[in-house]
């Protein structure tokens, strides 16, 4: 595997059930991402990992929860969402801040 | 905090065309980014700057980072099908918040 990957592609979750996106990064970076992608809105950010250390929540929901447990690994848990919450979620890595690097996406919809 | 616009929203052009599209902040960054994003993927990087008045090519794409730094532009020469997609720019102040702009959706029609 290279680059960024992301599982699973596609999820549809009804509004009571729990699920966990993953995210796996192979290229040695030290921060990690989680981004909202919505049809023509720019790129929400919704949390970031420095050196497996949570330093940025936008003001996200509580029914988002992320995991980082090291420093190629991240997880977004998921818990009673709505269906505004139906969105692609992507992933992306960066060394310092630097170039992020996305991984394909979750394309995530809430019935 | 930083804002930026990207125009235009969307462009449907003939093949062979050229393409230009546009990202203004209101704030000067140190890094501008362009990204494409493919329908079912994630954005990939296009071109990166670094320096303000910075002109950099990759093939038929050209980016400039703007004198001012609150600008940066894309041209696409000669499109053809496959440049179809979202583009995206992204700018930071020192690796410090990545902002993105809306995207421009690209149409190209044979």
């Amino acid at each position: 595997e290279t680059g960024v990957t992301q599982t699973p592609r596609h999820l549809v979750m009804g509004m009571t059930n729990k699920k966990s996106l993953k995210c796996e990064q192979h290229l040695g970076h030290n921060a990690m991402y989680w981004y909202k992608q919505s049809a023509k809105k720019p790129l929400e950010l919704m949390f970031v990992y420095s050196l497996e250390e949570r330093v940025e929540n936008n003001s996200v929901p509580s029914r988002f929860s992320p995991e980082c447990p090291n420093s190629s690994h991240l997880f977004l848990h998921l818990h009673t969402l709505q269906p505004e919450d139906s969105a692609l979620y992507l992933c992306a890595s960066s060394q310092d801040g630097n170039v992020h690097d996305f991984g394909p996406g979750t394309r995530l919809t809430v019935l | 905090g930083q804002q930026l616009n990207q125009s235009p929203q969307s462009m449907f052009i003939q093949e062979g065309e050229d393409v230009s599209m546009n990202c203004t902040s209101s704030s000067i960054f140190n890094t501008w980014l362009w990204y494409k994003q493919d329908p079912g993927e994630g954005p990939v990087l296009l071109i990166a700057l670094y320096k303000a008045g910075e002109l950099t090519s990759n093939g038929r794409l050209t980016a400039q980072f703007g004198i001012t730094r609150k600008d940066s532009f894309l041209n696409i020469s000669a499109s053809i099908p496959s440049d179809v997609g979202i583009y995206f720019c992204a700018g930071s102040y020192y690796n410090n918040d990545m902002r993105f702009g809306a995207g421009t959706r690209l149409t190209v029609k044979p």
